[in-house]
């Protein structure tokens, strides 16, 4: 079992309608999740960090977070084409040092 | 932001030759990680630093090292490189006050023939 999940994708939605990526982890002790976004060719870019159960909303974004579920989520309001990119989720351990374990990435489409 | 700079951005290179990969940064963090992007198989770390004195393997160390030149720098180097190396390289910083997020450099696109 990898230790962070996600469909691959590509997951394609209309301009304006909402996009709910997903991702699963292993570890039931992960303290910390972040969803960075990646363009092609390109670096991954921080969106969002989320640390306890609930939601955590910054514009457009909300992350979701279940640690009972080991499931976190990332909701996209209002799709815009500017949005297709590979959204990767990273997950920390709970003990020692904090590595970012990364999941493969889910493509996201939108189109006009 | 955290002002993390790489370089080369691309490289092409053949195989056996020695290579070395550079990041630096502007805002003095401490940590600094190296990192390799493959298709389908996501991000993996190759080295990471607390300091200048604490230098660390990752998952996939195997023909890699490193050095902290300084707590600005970190570099990354291929002693005798091989196809399968051809990856896109990140350098990553975490800035200071307990926070754990990392940013990424823009990468090096590296080729080996």
């Amino acid at each position: 079992q990898k230790e962070v999940e996600q469909n691959s994708g590509p997951l394609s939605v209309p301009e304006g309608a909402i996009a709910s990526l997903n991702c699963t982890y292993s570890d039931r002790g992960s303290q910390s999740f972040f969803w960075y976004r990646q363009y092609s060719g390109k670096s991954p870019e921080l969106i969002m960090s989320i640390y306890s159960n609930g939601d955590k909303e910054d514009g457009r974004f909300t992350a979701q977070l279940n640690k009972a579920s080991q499931y976190v989520s990332l909701l996209i309001r209002d799709s815009q084409p500017s949005d297709s990119a590979t959204y990767l989720c990273a997950v920390t351990g709970n003990t020692g040092f904090q590595k970012l374990v990364f999941g493969t990435g889910t493509r996201l489409l939108v189109s006009p | 932001d955290a002002d993390v700079t790489q370089t080369p951005r691309n490289r092409i290179t053949k195989t056996g030759k020695r290579i070395m990969l550079e990041c630096s940064q502007t805002k003095g963090h401490d940590r600094m990680y190296w990192y390799r992007q493959d298709p389908g198989l996501g991000l993996r770390l190759i080295y990471y630093s607390f300091d200048v004195k604490d230098i660390n393997k990752g998952e996939i160390s195997d023909g890699y090292s490193v050095s902290r030149q300084a707590q600005a720098k970190f570099s990354l180097s291929l002693e005798s490189a091989i196809p399968n190396q051809t990856a896109l390289y990140f350098c990553a910083v975490t800035p200071g006050g307990g926070t754990d997020t990392q940013y990424f450099g823009p990468g090096t696109r590296l080729t080996v023939l």
